[in-house]
């Protein structure tokens, strides 16, 4: 596609309740990023895909956070038992390669956990 | 480790020149970038600068790095109300690491 896809654009769940958030990464791009903003902070790291390679997972919080890419393109990120914490933009990001150019990112998308 | 650093606010009136600093700790990032967003948007890439260069200019935005100091800034020149939004210093260490981000600062422009 154009551009970096992130679904749904808003989302409001019930504390305890499982939520999938879906990444379509620029086609082509090897390596794709999520990020999460929460109110008022950084964009803290959360998971790395590279290619065929292992995941870098990092900086996933905690056990109930999870990702999986498939084919190398579609990616969802699997928040489990979601708290109120969890509120935040979730941001995904592709890049060509892993070198110094640019990472595009999405809309990103707003979980708020009630 | 890796840490990115920025004050939260800055704020100018409309025709100044605005500069927004960042540092960083490790010596060893090979890419710096700033990202711009927009209320409601997601991230933009302004520039990048490879730190084996001490400035890159690119129309009206000029970045310069300070390797010594681990500094990053980036001046707009002839600040518009358009440019209010929040900028993100950001470092790559190298290629097969993810860009660690600051906390962003948010740019006020006065009309």
């Amino acid at each position: 596609g154009a551009g970096v896809s992130q679904s749904p654009s808003n989302k409001v769940t019930e504390k305890g309740k499982d939520v999938e958030l879906r990444c379509d990464p620029i086609s082509g791009h090897t390596a794709l990023y999520w990020y999460r903003q929460s109110l008022g902070q950084g964009l803290e790291f959360l998971i790395y895909f590279q290619g065929n390679s292992a995941p870098d997972k990092s900086g996933l919080p905690s056990d109930r956070f999870s990702a999986e890419r498939t084919g190398g393109s579609v990616s969802t990120l699997t928040i489990q038992r979601t708290q109120q914490e969890d509120s935040a933009v979730y941001l995904c990001a592709s890049s060509a390669w892993t070198g110094g150019t640019e990472a595009f990112f999405g809309q990103g998308t707003r979980l708020t956990v009630v | 480790g890796e840490d990115v650093e920025q004050s939260l606010f800055l704020s100018v009136r409309e025709g100044d020149s605005s500069v927004i600093n960042c540092t960083y700790t490790d010596s060893s990032s090979t890419y710096l970038y700033w990202y711009k967003q927009e209320p409601g948007a997601g991230l933009q890439l302004l520039t990048y600068i490879f730190s084996n260069m001490d400035m890159k200019q690119d129309q009206r935005l000029t970045v310069l790095l300070n390797k010594k100091d681990k500094h990053l800034s980036l001046r707009i020149a002839d600040t518009q109300t358009g440019d209010s939004a929040i900028y993100f210093c950001a470092e790559r260490l190298s290629g097969n690491t993810p860009l660690v981000f600051g906390k962003g600062t948010r740019l006020s422009v006065i009309a």
